[in-house]
Protein backbone atom coordinates (compact mmCIF):
# COMPACT_ATOMS: atom_id res chain seq x y z
CA UNK A 1 0.00 0.00 0.00
CA UNK A 2 0.86 3.38 -0.67
CA UNK A 3 1.63 5.58 2.53
CA UNK A 4 3.62 9.31 2.71
CA UNK A 5 4.59 10.20 6.03
CA UNK A 6 5.72 13.44 7.42
CA UNK A 7 7.40 13.01 10.64
CA UNK A 8 7.37 17.08 11.44
CA UNK A 9 3.72 18.36 12.52
CA UNK A 10 5.11 22.09 13.34
CA UNK A 11 8.25 23.77 12.56
CA UNK A 12 9.10 27.50 13.74
CA UNK A 13 11.82 29.18 12.22
CA UNK A 14 13.42 32.61 12.39
CA UNK A 15 14.45 34.52 9.40
CA UNK A 16 16.95 33.64 7.08
CA UNK A 17 17.36 30.61 9.14
CA UNK A 18 17.74 27.16 6.29
CA UNK A 19 14.92 24.66 7.35
CA UNK A 20 14.31 21.04 5.82
CA UNK A 21 10.79 19.14 5.92
CA UNK A 22 11.27 15.80 5.80
CA UNK A 23 8.96 13.26 3.63
CA UNK A 24 9.44 9.34 3.44
CA UNK A 25 7.17 7.47 1.24
CA UNK A 26 6.00 3.77 0.53
CA UNK A 27 5.12 2.15 -2.55
CA UNK A 28 5.69 -1.27 -3.82
CA UNK A 29 6.00 0.21 -7.74
CA UNK A 30 8.66 0.62 -9.04
CA UNK A 31 7.17 3.57 -11.54
CA UNK A 32 5.69 6.61 -9.44
CA UNK A 33 5.78 10.29 -9.16
CA UNK A 34 6.67 12.17 -5.75
CA UNK A 35 5.36 16.21 -5.73
CA UNK A 36 5.06 18.91 -2.83
CA UNK A 37 2.59 21.73 -2.91
CA UNK A 38 2.32 24.59 -0.13
CA UNK A 39 -0.61 26.12 1.67
CA UNK A 40 -0.45 29.16 2.23
CA UNK A 41 -2.85 30.52 4.88
CA UNK A 42 -5.53 31.58 1.79
CA UNK A 43 -5.95 28.22 1.89
CA UNK A 44 -5.25 27.25 -2.48
CA UNK A 45 -2.92 24.69 -2.96
CA UNK A 46 0.23 25.59 -4.90
CA UNK A 47 1.95 23.18 -6.65
CA UNK A 48 6.04 22.99 -6.37
CA UNK A 49 7.82 20.15 -7.70
CA UNK A 50 7.36 16.40 -9.47
CA UNK A 51 10.30 14.21 -9.63
CA UNK A 52 9.21 10.87 -11.12
CA UNK A 53 11.02 7.84 -9.74
CA UNK A 54 13.81 7.46 -12.66
CA UNK A 55 14.95 10.74 -12.20
CA UNK A 56 17.25 10.90 -8.89
CA UNK A 57 19.19 14.45 -9.74
CA UNK A 58 18.32 16.64 -7.11
CA UNK A 59 16.89 19.56 -8.27
CA UNK A 60 17.38 23.38 -7.26
CA UNK A 61 14.74 26.30 -7.85
CA UNK A 62 16.21 29.88 -6.35
CA UNK A 63 15.66 29.04 -2.57
CA UNK A 64 13.97 25.93 -2.57
CA UNK A 65 15.75 22.83 -3.29
CA UNK A 66 14.64 18.78 -3.32
CA UNK A 67 16.55 16.07 -2.05
CA UNK A 68 15.37 12.98 -3.59
CA UNK A 69 16.98 9.34 -2.54
CA UNK A 70 15.14 6.30 -3.54
CA UNK A 71 17.52 4.36 -1.20
CA UNK A 72 15.91 5.70 2.23
CA UNK A 73 12.88 6.20 0.22
CA UNK A 74 13.02 9.78 1.01
CA UNK A 75 11.85 13.40 -0.47
CA UNK A 76 13.35 15.97 1.44
CA UNK A 77 12.49 19.38 0.56
CA UNK A 78 14.84 22.48 1.97
CA UNK A 79 14.17 26.64 2.07
CA UNK A 80 17.49 28.28 2.03
CA UNK A 81 17.63 31.66 4.01
CA UNK A 82 13.60 31.23 4.57
CA UNK A 83 11.48 34.32 4.75
CA UNK A 84 7.80 35.34 6.10
CA UNK A 85 6.35 34.31 3.17
CA UNK A 86 7.40 30.75 3.16
CA UNK A 87 5.18 30.37 6.43
CA UNK A 88 2.47 27.75 5.30
CA UNK A 89 1.79 23.91 5.04
CA UNK A 90 3.77 21.52 3.34
CA UNK A 91 2.75 18.51 1.69
CA UNK A 92 4.53 15.71 0.58
CA UNK A 93 2.71 13.51 -1.94
CA UNK A 94 2.89 10.44 -4.12
CA UNK A 95 1.23 8.96 -7.17
CA UNK A 96 1.06 5.65 -8.74
CA UNK A 97 -0.54 5.72 -12.37
CA UNK A 98 -4.42 4.73 -12.48
CA UNK A 99 -4.60 5.87 -9.19
CA UNK A 100 -4.60 9.48 -7.22
CA UNK A 101 -2.24 11.22 -5.06
CA UNK A 102 -1.70 10.43 -1.76
CA UNK A 103 -0.77 12.86 0.94
CA UNK A 104 0.86 13.15 3.90
CA UNK A 105 -0.72 14.79 6.80
CA UNK A 106 1.89 18.27 6.09
CA UNK A 107 4.34 19.71 7.99
CA UNK A 108 3.17 23.57 9.29
CA UNK A 109 6.14 26.12 8.81
CA UNK A 110 6.16 29.32 10.85
CA UNK A 111 8.77 31.69 9.84
CA UNK A 112 8.49 34.87 12.54
CA UNK A 113 10.62 38.25 11.44
CA UNK B 1 -8.98 28.42 -19.37
CA UNK B 2 -10.65 28.10 -15.60
CA UNK B 3 -8.59 25.46 -14.55
CA UNK B 4 -10.58 23.94 -11.99
CA UNK B 5 -13.87 25.28 -10.76
CA UNK B 6 -15.74 24.30 -7.39
CA UNK B 7 -19.00 25.52 -6.34
CA UNK B 8 -20.24 26.17 -3.49
CA UNK B 9 -17.15 27.55 -1.94
CA UNK B 10 -19.43 27.55 1.19
CA UNK B 11 -21.99 25.14 2.13
CA UNK B 12 -24.02 24.85 5.42
CA UNK B 13 -26.41 21.77 6.09
CA UNK B 14 -28.15 20.10 8.49
CA UNK B 15 -28.18 16.75 9.78
CA UNK B 16 -29.63 14.52 7.36
CA UNK B 17 -29.73 16.29 4.15
CA UNK B 18 -28.26 15.56 1.10
CA UNK B 19 -26.62 17.55 -1.61
CA UNK B 20 -23.85 17.95 -4.18
CA UNK B 21 -20.74 19.12 -4.70
CA UNK B 22 -19.92 20.42 -8.35
CA UNK B 23 -16.66 19.96 -9.80
CA UNK B 24 -15.77 21.15 -13.69
CA UNK B 25 -12.18 21.12 -15.30
CA UNK B 26 -11.81 22.47 -18.91
CA UNK B 27 -8.55 20.77 -19.72
CA UNK B 28 -9.92 17.93 -21.15
CA UNK B 29 -7.60 15.91 -18.11
CA UNK B 30 -8.75 12.39 -17.80
CA UNK B 31 -7.74 11.72 -14.05
CA UNK B 32 -9.97 13.55 -11.11
CA UNK B 33 -10.15 13.20 -7.47
CA UNK B 34 -12.13 14.34 -4.56
CA UNK B 35 -10.41 15.09 -1.14
CA UNK B 36 -11.07 16.05 2.25
CA UNK B 37 -8.97 18.76 4.60
CA UNK B 38 -9.52 17.97 8.19
CA UNK B 39 -7.22 19.78 10.58
CA UNK B 40 -3.86 17.58 11.30
CA UNK B 41 -5.15 14.87 8.96
CA UNK B 42 -3.77 16.57 5.84
CA UNK B 43 -5.64 15.76 2.51
CA UNK B 44 -7.87 12.33 2.36
CA UNK B 45 -8.72 10.87 -0.75
CA UNK B 46 -12.55 10.70 -0.95
CA UNK B 47 -12.96 9.28 -4.74
CA UNK B 48 -11.63 9.43 -7.97
CA UNK B 49 -11.64 8.76 -11.44
CA UNK B 50 -9.20 7.58 -14.36
CA UNK B 51 -11.19 8.12 -17.33
CA UNK B 52 -15.58 8.66 -18.06
CA UNK B 53 -17.43 6.34 -16.47
CA UNK B 54 -14.69 5.07 -14.07
CA UNK B 55 -14.80 5.91 -10.31
CA UNK B 56 -13.06 3.98 -7.81
CA UNK B 57 -12.99 4.77 -3.95
CA UNK B 58 -10.21 6.34 -1.99
CA UNK B 59 -9.24 6.40 1.84
CA UNK B 60 -12.56 7.79 3.28
CA UNK B 61 -15.65 7.02 0.47
CA UNK B 62 -18.06 6.49 3.05
CA UNK B 63 -21.15 8.44 2.87
CA UNK B 64 -20.25 9.93 -0.40
CA UNK B 65 -21.01 8.95 -4.03
CA UNK B 66 -19.53 10.09 -7.40
CA UNK B 67 -20.18 9.33 -10.61
CA UNK B 68 -18.34 10.59 -14.31
CA UNK B 69 -20.52 10.69 -16.79
CA UNK B 70 -18.32 13.33 -18.84
CA UNK B 71 -14.21 14.13 -19.06
CA UNK B 72 -15.45 17.63 -17.67
CA UNK B 73 -17.33 16.90 -14.28
CA UNK B 74 -16.96 15.22 -11.22
CA UNK B 75 -19.53 15.56 -8.83
CA UNK B 76 -19.47 14.54 -5.20
CA UNK B 77 -22.82 13.73 -3.41
CA UNK B 78 -23.25 13.93 0.61
CA UNK B 79 -26.24 11.18 0.68
CA UNK B 80 -27.13 12.53 4.38
CA UNK B 81 -24.70 14.65 5.42
CA UNK B 82 -23.65 14.39 9.08
CA UNK B 83 -21.52 16.47 11.10
CA UNK B 84 -18.08 14.34 10.97
CA UNK B 85 -18.92 15.34 7.23
CA UNK B 86 -17.62 19.26 8.22
CA UNK B 87 -14.74 20.23 6.56
CA UNK B 88 -13.15 21.59 3.41
CA UNK B 89 -13.20 19.73 0.48
CA UNK B 90 -11.05 20.28 -2.41
CA UNK B 91 -11.66 18.52 -6.32
CA UNK B 92 -8.72 18.26 -8.93
CA UNK B 93 -7.79 16.86 -12.41
CA UNK B 94 -4.58 15.71 -14.01
CA UNK B 95 -3.44 13.99 -17.14
CA UNK B 96 -1.05 11.89 -17.85
CA UNK B 97 0.62 13.84 -20.13
CA UNK B 98 1.63 16.59 -17.43
CA UNK B 99 3.03 13.66 -15.93
CA UNK B 100 0.14 13.60 -13.19
CA UNK B 101 0.48 17.28 -11.75
CA UNK B 102 -2.67 17.35 -10.16
CA UNK B 103 -5.01 20.97 -10.31
CA UNK B 104 -6.55 21.74 -7.41
CA UNK B 105 -9.96 23.85 -7.38
CA UNK B 106 -10.30 26.39 -4.66
CA UNK B 107 -12.26 24.28 -2.19
CA UNK B 108 -15.62 23.95 -0.94
CA UNK B 109 -16.03 24.66 2.84
CA UNK B 110 -18.72 22.65 4.17
CA UNK B 111 -20.48 22.64 7.61
CA UNK B 112 -22.84 20.11 8.74
CA UNK B 113 -24.98 20.93 12.52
Amino acid sequence: AQKVTQAQTEISVVEKEDVTLDCVYETRDTTYYLFWYKQPPSGELVFLIRRNSFDEQNEISGRYSWNFQKSTSSFNFTITASQVVDSAVYFCALYQAGTALIFGKGTTLSVSS
Amino acid sequence: NAGVTQTPKFQVLKTGQSMTLQCAQDMNHEYMSWYRQDPGMGLRLIHYSVGAGITDQGEVPNGYNVSRSTTEDFPLRLLSAAPSQTSVYFCASGSSGGYYEQYFGPGTRLTVT
